[in-house]
């Protein structure tokens, strides 16, 4: 199963509300995670199950979508949310990761 | 809450091997799923191995099938990845991870990740 993530880069404002996709080749459920990453850090868990969110994850993340699109949505921006965000679906083997949004500030 | 300490990563040459090692503390080691997965250098995160908690099943991407091995030892609450028949395209930052419940495959805890080269 191969995901898409669009766009692959965005450039957005602190405050801003700011909505990235994750497109599935082929039908998951709701098996899909969202990771954000900085810089020389490890991965965080964001979401699961496309629109659980992770423990001591903020509410201003929301996940949502089923079967083949889904989103993150950061509702307002805020400085520390500048990272690269990834999708990763579990459905099935092989696990894979979309390409990677980089989310850049404006 | 699981700590994950990744030790076994350096420089090898191509066609070389190595074996990495995962140290988990701090929760009940035996009865998690755990997974190897890996980030070159600049690029995305892509999965390799998990292996159930008692070791019996595994998975790989099919890029290291036959190369990689995934085990585990739970009295010693040790993972490890065999990696033999590198290749440069196996130059990656390492990591062990485990999901936030005994079977999810979507990962909570991570490792710091330790650096494999494989360069002449």
């Amino acid at each position: 199963i191969q995901l898409t993530q669009s766009p692959s880069s965005l450039s957005a404002s602190v405050g801003d509300r700011v909505t990235i996709t994750c497109r599935a080749s082929q039908g998951i459920s709701s098996a899909l995670a969202w990771y954000q990453q900085k810089p020389g850090k490890i991965p965080k868990l964001l979401i699961h199950h496309a629109s659980g969110l992770g423990d001591g994850v903020p509410s201003r993340f929301s996940g949502g979508g089923s079967g083949t699109d889904f989103s993150l949505t950061i509702s307002s921006l805020q400085p520390e949310d500048f990272a690269t965000y990834y999708c990763q679906h579990f459905n099935n083997y092989p696990i894979t990761f979309g390409q990677g949004t980089r989310l850049e500030i404006k | 809450e699981m700590q994950l300490v990744e030790a076994g990563g350096g420089l090898v040459q191509p066609g070389g091997s190595l074996r990495l090692s995962c140290a988990a503390s701090g929760e009940i080691f035996s009865t998690y799923w755990m997974t190897w997965l890996r980030q070159a250098p600049g690029k995305g995160l892509e999965w390799v191995a998990n292996i159930n908690n008692d070791g019996g099943e595994s998975h790989y991407v099919d890029s290291v099938k036959g190369r990689f091995t995934i085990s585990r030892d739970n009295a010693k609450n040790l993972l490890y990845l065999q990696l033999n028949s590198l290749t440069a395209e196996d130059t990656a930052i390492y990591y062990c991870a485990r999901g936030g419940s005994t079977t999810s495959w979507y990962w909570v805890y991570w490792g710091q990740g330790t650096l494999v080269t494989v360069s002449s």
